[in-house]
């Protein structure tokens, strides 16, 4: 079974903090994904990995930054957490190459306050 | 803009119903479009679809996909409480690694 791991399940942070939500794979999968998810808004792509230290934006990048520097981790940096980061991070991971499904991690719920 | 639009945004049943989901999509570049459910946490993959009017099926739930109509319907027949959750629809866009998600269908089987 593929298993895609998130570091923290909740976090309560700081505005103007630095946030790292790390995620780590076991499938040896090319491609990372990083997505927020938001009521009524669906899950918006961030960032993704497609190799190690490659990386192309998402939809939504700006006040995030990533980091890939093994295949099997991928992490979602906050330089300075705002409150309208507040929301529901998803880990995705996928095999390169033709019609291939994503897997995702279980979510990091990110209250900024 | 490509988009992937689902229908309806929420539905109420009672267990033994049977229930049809609705996917549609304007994406250029279309690769596959996939199905999605989501509990309370992480959304778990459910079908992958790439060919037009070759339905998939796992147990109670099955999938097509209609690339005329760019749309896709799930459905779930006998329902039960276990199958309460967001029921999410994605799209593959060839050429690049994006998925574009619809914002879910919000399904509640009552006992």
């Amino acid at each position: 079974d593929v298993k895609v791991t998130q570091s923290s399940r909740y976090l309560v942070k700081r505005t103007g903090e630095k946030v790292f939500l790390e995620c780590v794979q076991d499938m040896d999968h090319e491609n990372m994904f990083w997505y927020r998810q938001d009521p009524g808004l669906g899950l918006r792509l961030i960032y993704f990995s497609y190799d190690v230290k490659m990386k192309e934006k998402g939809d939504i990048p700006e006040g995030y930054s990533v980091s890939r520097e093994k295949k099997e981790r991928f992490s979602l940096i906050l330089e300075s957490a705002s409150t309208n980061q507040t929301s529901m991070y998803l880990c995705a991971s996928s095999l390169s190459g033709g019609a291939r499904a994503q897997y995702f991690g279980p979510g990091t719920r990110l209250l900024v306050l | 803009e490509d988009k992937v639009v689902q229908s309806p945004l929420s539905l109420v049943v009672h267990e033994g119903d049977t229930v049809t989901l609705n996917c549609s999509y304007e994406v250029t570049n279309f690769r596959s479009l996939l199905w999605y459910k989501q509990e309370k946490k992480a959304p778990t993959f459910l079908f992958m679809l790439t060919s037009s009017g070759i339905e998939k099926k796992s147990g109670r739930l099955s999938s097509i996909l209609d690339k005329k109509e760019l749309s896709s319907i799930l459905n779930i027949t006998a329902t039960q409480t276990g199958d309460s959750a967001i029921y999410l629809c994605a799209v593959a866009h060839s050429g690049t690694y994006k998925y574009i998600f619809g914002t879910g269908t919000r399904l509640k089987v009552l006992a």
